[in-house]
């Protein structure tokens, strides 16, 4: 079966840097994306990364080892704003998305 | 600027009764999907639309259907409600079909199903 694993939440302090993993088994691959979620709104488009390596869009960054089916997605300079869930999806050879049941991270002053 | 309109935000419905939400995009984007997003699971595909006139079925699409008339509108019925559809449904529009860009999403439509 196919499968995104997240962690379901994080606790991180304004200001300080925070990572959210995520782990992939899927029948292929064909690119990650990771998306932003406040509660009780749309998801919107953070990142998308096919190759392996680092894509740096200001204070977020997302990281792909398609070797070891990871991505990682870290935010820096945390601001309360950023206290939302985190979706990983992954797009399978058949260019089927699958998602992740999302990582919460809560920002505390 | 619209994107992706959906209504109605919420309904609560009795079950055995059809609804239908509706979703309509202003980007002229080929593709369009409808997601049902539930407490731990990820979001799931219940149908989607790579082009006007022209749907497929998603991970779940038991007890929907869609149609796609025009490249604007995209509307989800259910025909005979059961409680396990309480939910909040998304519908979402890429550029081009078979996931090959980022998803524009609607702000939801959350259903209660009684």
């Amino acid at each position: 079966g196919q499968n995104i694993d997240q962690p379901t939440e994080m606790t991180a302090t304004e200001g300080a840097i925070v990572q959210i993993n995520c782990t992939y088994q899927t029948s292929g691959f064909n690119g990650l994306f990771w998306y932003q979620q406040h509660a009780g709104e749309a998801p919107t488009f953070l990142s998308y990364n096919v190759l392996d390596g680092l894509e740096e869009k200001g204070r977020f960054s997302s990281f792909l080892s398609r070797s070891k089916g990871y991505s990682y997605l870290l935010l820096k300079e945390l601001q309360m704003k950023d206290s939302a869930s985190y979706l990983c999806a992954v797009r399978d050879s058949n260019y089927q998305l699958i998602w992740g049941a999302g990582t919460k991270l809560i920002i505390k002053p | 600027t619209a994107g992706i309109t959906q209504a109605p935000t919420s309904q609560i419905l009795a079950a055995g009764r059809s609804m239908t939400l509706r979703c309509t995009q202003d980007m002229r984007h080929n593709a369009m999907y409808w997601y049902r997003q539930d407490l731990g699971l990820g979001l799931r595909l219940i149908h989607y639309s790579n082009t006007a006139g022209t749907t497929g079925k998603g991970e779940v699409p038991d007890g929907y259907s869609v149609s796609r008339a025009n490249t604007d509108d995209f509307p989800l019925t259910l025909a005979s409600a059961v409680p396990s559809q309480t939910s909040v449904y998304f519908c979402a529009s890429s550029v081009e079909g078979a996931n090959t860009g980022e998803l524009f999403f609607g702000e939801g439509s959350r259903l209660t199903v009684l």
